[in-house]
């Protein structure tokens, strides 16, 4: 089944306990995306990646960083988390980034981060 | 800038009616427009992608329209059921690098027995 899949799902923590979430994704996209969604602000891109090795800002990276070293993998890293990092994520997969070929999204189930 | 806006925020049919969902964006050079479902709990179902250069995309009972110069988006929903019941986001692509999407805010629609 085609899927992009994060873990944790649910997190606990305390502010500057460093913290990897995890996305994977078994079609073969080349580009990845991360966003947060919080009430009133809808939902922000993080960090994307076009392909393997290359990764670029979206709107909010400050306090994150990614890395793209295989395909199918894209984490998210929380190196210092702080409270204003509680928020719920997601991680997105496209076949390509082209706009030529207007592939749509698809998300995975989302994590719930709560920094304590 | 680009802002994306959703109109009505939140929307309580009975079952069987058609409903229309909006969505409007601030600057119409846009590559194509998004819309997803979000069910709580879970992520984003993408439902119709509309191309810039189209003007309406149907699947099954769902019938999306995009008009770029007045920078707006309609999502109608036919003869609505219960299970249509979730959150309706619409989203633009606005580069052509980075698949970088703006999303509204949603529309919480609630559809009544």
């Amino acid at each position: 089944e085609a899927q992009v899949t994060q873990n944790p799902r649910y997190l606990i923590t305390v502010t500057g306990k460093k913290l990897t979430v995890t996305c994977s994704q078994n079609m073969n996209h080349e580009y990845m995306s991360w966003y947060r969604q919080d009430p009133g602000l809808g939902l922000r891109q993080i960090y994307y990646s076009m392909n393997v090795e290359v990764t670029d800002k979206g709107d909010v990276p400050e306090g994150y960083k990614v890395s793209r070293k295989e395909k199918r993998n894209f984490p998210l890293i929380l190196e210092s988390p702080s409270p204003n990092q509680t928020s719920l994520y997601f991680c997105a997969s496209s076949l390509s980034f082209r706009p030529e070929g207007n592939q749509p999204q698809h998300f995975g189930d989302g994590t719930r981060l709560s920094i304590l | 800038k680009q802002e994306v806006t959703q109109i009505p925020a939140a929307l309580s049919v009975p079952e069987g009616e058609n409903l229309v969902l909006n969505c409007s964006f601030t600057d119409s050079a846009i590559y194509n427009l998004q819309w997803f479902r979000q069910d709580p709990g879970k992520g984003l179902t993408s439902l119709l992608l509309i191309q810039s250069s189209q003007r309406e995309q149907t699947s099954g009972r769902l019938n999306a329209s995009l008009d770029k110069s007045s920078g707006r988006s309609t999502l109608y929903i036919a003869a609505s059921q219960p299970g249509d019941s979730a959150t309706y986001l619409c989203a633009v692509r606005r580069g052509n690098a980075g698949n970088m999407l703006t999303f509204g805010g949603g529309t919480r629609l609630m559809v009544k027995p």
